[in-house]
């Protein structure tokens, strides 16, 4: 197991556009979680998924923020209409189901954001 | 409203010494208290946890206290190495109803180096 993959990288783009993360969880967890991390800051909470469904969304989550998880595999994240603000680490994770085994995520190692 | 803190953004410790980081929180709801350690250009690492029915969790080098009624952890490193040098992040989970899942809330981080 190649751990959870994260694409791309880095992206750097204008403000106004839009951009879109994608996430590759490990294989046998079924909840996968989504995070951001500012400068100095730890990661916050965004959104998390059992499977396909979204069960719970972050009130950071504005509307221009979707996320996916459209056949309980893979993930991705959008940010529609760029602004400075959302430059930012975006960090994958995923965990088992039940006990405290769900609690213990495993992290990618994150797509960087800058908005110019 | 930070509900988890860690006030030391820095820590420096000789090789073979002690290293102590210290984490505070304010929500009485979390139950679950994790570190986690990272690597520059990584996703954060997990490296120890526990459960708030517990008062210490030892894992090899690593020990995690507990202390409930002050609302304080403490992450113990014996001996430290140069290679634990990265950023510790410690982060807590409030369970409800008995279902886990891993929307952690995280503290600032504090930078540890080890010093040969």
């Amino acid at each position: 197991d190649t751990g959870v993959s994260q694409d791309p990288r880095h992206k750097i783009t204008k403000r106004g556009q839009n951009v879109t993360f994608r996430c590759d969880p490990i294989s046998e967890h079924n909840r996968l979680y989504w995070y951001r991390q500012t400068l100095g800051q730890g990661p916050e909470f965004l959104t998390y998924f059992q499977n396909e469904a979204q069960l719970e969304k972050s009130r950071l989550l504005s509307d221009r923020f979707s996320a996916e998880r459209p056949k309980g595999s893979f993930s991705t994240l959008e940010i529609q209409r760029t602004e400075q603000g959302d430059s930012a680490m975006y960090l994958c994770a995923s965990s088992r189901t039940g006990g405290s085994g769900a609690n213990v995520l495993t992290f990618g190692a994150g797509s960087r954001l800058t908005v110019l | 409203d930070q509900q988890v803190k860690q006030n030391s953004p820095s820590l420096s410790v000789q090789e073979g010494r002690i290293s102590i980081l210290n984490c505070d929180y304010t929500n009485s709801m979390f139950d679950y208290f994790l570190w986690y350690k990272k690597y520059p250009a990584e996703g954060p690492t997990f490296l120890i946890s526990i459960s708030s029915i517990k008062d210490k969790n030892e894992d090899g080098r690593f020990t995690v206290f507990l202390n409930k009624s002050a609302k304080h952890l403490s992450l113990h490193i014996v001996p430290s190495q140069p290679g634990d040098s990265a950023v510790y992040f410690c982060a807590a989970s409030a369970n409800a109803g008995g279902t886990s899942y891993g929307k952690l809330t995280f503290g600032q981080g504090t930078i540890l180096t080890v010093h040969p």
